[in-house]
Order: structure tokens, then sequence, then C-alpha cells
């Protein structure tokens, strides 16, 4: 149940785009994308729901292929804070439900 | 500062004993979550707390334990600790019960069990 995450780990330099990706073998209600720095707690970045609503962070963008249940996170343009750790989270439903988050993508940015 | 606030920051204990974690969520935010992160891994959900009810339940074993008093604040109890349970457990909190709605995470409470 708990959704799988690719790559588990990128290195970038800065300027570079990288695309994380999150895959589940159950139909989703939603989609919830977290950044965490080391040390730190989760941060919100984006939701992204069943039927095309997307919440979130202007400068973040992504996508939920439904009929896939596969999720992507696109950063473009990478800078040096964009570094730390890339968790999904999928629900199945719209409430009482759990949000479970896949082991995560650990991202790296060199100058 | 996410707003949620988690006591204490850092906590060890030897195996065996009981400890309590305790969460304040946001003002304003009715549901509360626990999850537990062990060293470099993924956040493990436990249990969910909707207005003081239980909303959805995780991988939580049967040592642990939660509560969301009337005040939302909400407790979670590790009782019989081993060395395994050591790990940064987090609490967030969102306005409403849907998975449909942000949560904010505390900076979590640091167990670890000697």
């Amino acid at each position: 149940q708990q959704p799988v995450q690719s790559p588990q780990a990128v290195i970038l330099r800065e300027g570079e785009d990288a695309v994380i990706n999150c895959s589940s073998s159950k139909a989703l209600y939603s989609v919830h994308w977290y950044r965490q720095k080391h040390g730190e707690a989760p941060v919100f970045l984006m939701i992204l729901l069943k039927g095309g609503e997307q919440k979130g962070h202007e400068k973040i963008s992504a996508s939920f292929n439904e009929k896939k249940q596969q999720s992507s996170l696109y950063l473009t343009a990478s800078q040096l804070s964009y570094s730390g750790t890339y968790f999904c989270g999928t629900a199945r439903y719209s409430s009482a439900s759990k949000i479970i988050f896949g082991s995560g993508t650990r991202l790296s940015i060199r100058p | 500062d996410s707003g949620v606030t988690q006591t204490p920051k850092h906590l060890i204990t030897a195996t065996g004993q009981r400890v309590t974690l305790r969460c304040s969520p946001r003002s304003g935010d009715l549901s509360v979550y626990w999850y537990q992160q062990s060293l470099d891994q993924g956040l493990q959900f436990l249990i969910q707390y909707y207005n003081g009810e239980e909303r959805a339940k995780g991988n939580i074993l049967e040592r642990f334990s939660a509560q969301q008093f009337p005040d939302l604040h909400s407790e979670l109890n590790l009782s019989s600790l081993e060395l395994g349970d050591s790990a940064l457990y987090f609490c967030a909190s969102s306005v409403d019960a849907g998975t449909d709605t942000e949560a904010f995470f505390g900076q979590g409470t640091r167990l670890t069990v000697v």
C-alpha cells in the first residue's frame, strides 16, 4: 500500500531540472508532496486531487495521472534551497483515510 | 514556524519505560496526525484524530496509544519501550479530516531508548 518513489536519490547541479515520480497500486483520491530538510519537519508543497484540482506552491508543478495512479513532481531550474528529501503521500479516500508516505527521494543540489 | 507545537523536543529513556509525547495543533485545526520516522527512513503513519475521535489508524503497535482532548491537543503514549522504538515522532495538524487539505508538521520529538 506504500507508494513507490523513484529515483531514490538524485544529484543535480544548480539550474538543472529534475522529475520525481510516485506510483501506487491502488486507486487514489489525493497525492501529497512534502519536502523535508535534514533535521527539520516536512513542509507542504502540493496536493493533487482526483479530478484534476491542485493546491499548493506556485513555483512547484506536478501532475497526477489517475488512470495509472502515478504522480510526478517537476523541479525546474533547481536552486540550492531545493535540496532535501521529497516525500509523496497518497490517500485512497477523501476523508477518514490514511495518508501513506513513500520512502522518499533525496535531492542534492551542487553549486 | 508551522504553528504546531510538540513537546518535549528530545527524550532519552530506558527500555521498558513509558513516555508521553504531546502535540498542540495550529489554532483552528481539528485534525491531528501522528507519524514515526526512524533514522533516514520514511514517515510511518500511526494514527489520526479529528475533533476528539479516532478517524484513521495505521500500523500502530498495541504498546502505543493516543488520544485527542477537548482542547484539541493530542498525546501519544508509548509503553514497554524497546530499542527499536527510537525514532523521530512527528505530529501534524490540518483544519479538517479530509485528505484534500494540507497538513502542518511540528518539529518532532526525538525519542532515544537506551
